[in-house]
């Protein structure tokens, strides 16, 4: 089972909005609504923001939102702000045998 | 509220066993449908499953690593494990415990802090 396929990078400034994609199979993504993603600080355990796909649990601001479109989710952070600057992390279930699997990993920076 | 905590030796030899608990605190881990999973990250790297455990007791393992992971569950000490054997360099990484809700598809929603082991004669 590969790695989900994330932009390594993406950046925006201040106030702006930032995308990253999030593009597997019908295996995995396309195949069922059970995307999550994942902020993670240096040095820091990942932090849930996403799950099934657009769902925010308690807490995560609404500046952050999921979608999906056939093999591809996206995450969509809007209003950039400085300590949205972090490492996020797709993943998605992929069946009985597989279970499991996380994207490659995308570094956002905010200019 | 829920925390978990990683424990074990951060050095292991190769060909050896890597052995791993997570105590879990602010919750019984027997009470409610959690699963109880472990995950790794490499270095500079992405993050990949390694295996969970139900409150039953049954598991799921990665298959790229099913041949050498063993996941149990102690709930009288309200911990559960990883052993993974036959180690070589490339198990080397932070390994994470975490909690997943429901039918354990929806995210993990309580991580450890992470502990870092290292395959290293």
């Amino acid at each position: 089972q590969s790695a989900l396929t994330q932009p390594p990078s993406a950046s925006g400034s201040p106030g702006q909005s930032v995308t990253i994609s999030c593009t597997g199979t019908s295996s995995d993504v396309g195949g069922y609504n059970y995307v999550s993603w994942y902020q993670q600080h240096p040095g820091k355990a990942p932090k849930l923001m996403i799950y099934e796909v657009s769902k925010r649990p308690s807490g995560v601001p609404d500046r952050f939102s999921g979608s999906k479109s056939g093999n591809t989710a996206s995450l969509t952070v809007s209003g950039l702000q400085a300590e949205d600057e972090a490492d996020y992390y797709c993943s998605s279930y992929a069946g009985s045998n597989n279970f499991e699997v996380f994207g490659t990993g995308t570094k956002v920076t905010v200019l | 509220q829920v925390q978990l905590q990683e424990s074990g030796p951060g050095l292991v030899k190769p060909s050896q066993t890597l052995s791993l608990t997570c105590t879990v605190s602010g919750g019984s881990i027997s009470s409610g449908s959690y699963y109880w999973s472990w995950i790794r990250q490499p270095a500079g790297k992405g993050l990949e499953w390694i295996g969970r455990i139900y409150t039953s007791g049954s598991t799921n393992y990665n298959p790229s690593l099913k041949s050498r992971v063993t996941i149990s569950v102690d709930t009288s000490k309200n911990q559960f494990s990883l052993k993974l054997s036959s180690v070589t360099a490339a198990d080397t990484a932070v390994y994470y415990c975490a909690r997943s809700p429901g039918r354990g598809y929806s995210g993990y929603d309580y991580w450890g802090q992470g502990t870092l082991v290292t395959v290293s004669s």
